[in-house]
């Protein structure tokens, strides 16, 4: 199995709500990743994932909280989002996330739509 | 910090035409180099990648890519485009000292003309 998986697809929330993005890779792979892309922007990385511990914080505001459960599976908890905050939101996996370059392999996205 | 240029927002070509996409980077060692393809709506699929050795990378689709250290450039090519082509396509430099970070470039939307 050489996928990422990614749920739900498309996700709409108030500003008020709590939602959670998931994501599911089934590689062995002990790096995890989440990337935010804005519309007609490249994707940026929010969070890095290595060995279940939370290795890099690109500054994310709060209201946006990853998880790690478990070494297959990474959560990302929303709650009072802003409409700016409406992108698509990308996971990616990779072997590692030391030592040498590991490739990522993304999934395809949840599409977030802040109201 | 790393940086990557794609200096083409658009490119139409007709199909069965060739191509060439641009890429720089900004790396003081060597970098690890990749050509992703985005469908719209879609996730990221990886074309080809560049870690060490031959200057000249083939990927999936036909796609080739070519090192070249002294321009800092990783041009992507295809000989003869095809309809099923059209997609925006990002050129990345991977940040092996910050946790395997990907940095991206803008991107280039390409389209292909019948």
């Amino acid at each position: 199995d050489t996928e990422v998986t990614q749920t739900p697809k498309h996700l709409v929330m108030g500003m008020t709500n709590k939602k959670s993005l998931k994501c599911e890779q089934h590689m062995g792979h002990r790096a995890m990743y989440w990337y935010k892309q804005k519309a007609k922007k490249p994707p940026e990385l929010m969070f890095v994932y290595s060995y279940e511990k939370l290795s890099i914080n690109e500054s994310v505001p709060s209201r946006f909280s990853p998880e790690c459960p478990n070494s297959s599976l990474l959560n990302l908890h929303l709650h009072a989002l802003q409409p700016e905050d409406s992108a698509l939101y990308l996971c990616a996996s990779s072997q590692d996330a030391a030592g040498t370059y590991n490739e990522q392999f993304f999934g395809p996205g949840t599409r977030l739509t802040v109201l | 910090a790393q940086s990557v240029t794609q200096p083409d927002i658009h490119i139409t070509v007709s199909e069965g035409a060739s191509l060439e996409l641009r890429c720089n980077y900004s790396y003081g060692a060597t970098p690890y180099l990749f050509w992703y393809v985005q469908s719209p709506g879609q996730g990221l699929q990886l074309l080809l990648k560049y870690f060490s050795g031959d200057t000249l990378v083939q990927g999936i689709k036909g796609f080739e890519a070519e090192f070249k250290r002294s321009q800092s450039s990783f041009n992507l090519r295809k000989p003869s485009v095809h309809w099923s082509d059209a997609a925006e396509y990002f050129c990345a430099v991977g940040e092996m000292e910050y946790g395997n970070k990907l940095v991206f470039g803008a991107g280039t939307i390409l389209r292909v003309k019948s």
